[in-house]
């Protein structure tokens, strides 16, 4: 069956850095692309970007770029996330889902990783 | 951008009841809408695509409509499991934006 887990959660300072995994299963890894979404707490979803699995070529949204790079290893079908000087206000959930092509929705999704950016 | 605008933010509702919520974009994206639902200490699910797709496994009293800009997302008769927030999500353009959620509450 179709799996994606995440990496558990973090606790970091702030300026500290923190690299998140998504480990896939279940399906060919390069055939779905694999998207990040992050939720503050007690609010809604934000599109980070993407990452193609075949090229390795990312694309962040307006306000993920710079402290924020995704990469793959697709010898072990994970993708990952890090995320460098760390803010309080990067305190979140990060979710990875996957996205089969352009214009579908996301079918699956990871657990979640909870990263806590506090002194 | 496309902008999403879920209508309400929440609402209150008892089982069985049917429930309607509404998502609007701010521009044309036929019928590039996707709904999620979130429950506490849950990763979002899918449960609508396309506008009017069930997922496969979603119970069929949940159902889309919509095209070009007005979607609704409509719970035929509310089970207790349903209680829940719900995202729209459009997959039109890049970025992939969510609405901000509705929260269906007891």
């Amino acid at each position: 069956q179709v799996q994606l887990v995440q990496s558990g959660s973090e606790l970091k300072k702030p300026g500290a850095s923190v690299k998140l995994s998504c480990k896939a299963s279940g399906y060919t890894f390069t055939s779905y692309a694999i998207n990040w979404v992050r939720q503050a707490p007690g609010q809604g979803l934000e599109w980070m970007g993407w990452i193609d699995t075949n090229t390795g070529d990312p694309s962040y949204a307006q306000g993920f770029t710079g402290r924020f790079v995704f990469s793959l290893d697709t010898s072990v079908s994970t993708a990952y996330l890090q995320i460098s000087s760390l803010k309080a206000e990067d305190t979140a959930i990060y979710y990875c889902a996957r996205l089969y092509s352009p214009g579908n929705p996301f079918d699956f999704w990871g657990q979640g990783s909870l990263v806590t950016v506090s002194s | 951008d496309i902008q999403m605008t879920q209508s309400p933010s929440s609402l209150s509702a008892s089982v069985g009841d049917r429930v309607t919520i509404t998502c609007r974009a701010s521009q044309f994206m036929s019928k590039f809408l996707n709904w999620y639902q979130q429950k506490p200490g849950q990763a979002p699910k899918l449960l609508i695509y396309a506008a009017s797709n069930l997922q496969s496994g979603v119970p069929s009293r949940f159902s889309g409509s919509g095209a070009g800009t007005d979607f609704t997302l409509t719970i035929s008769s509310l089970q207790p499991e349903d209680f829940a927030t719900y995202y729209c999500q459009q997959s039109y353009s890049a970025p992939r934006t969510f609405g901000q959620g509705t929260k269906v509450e007891v």
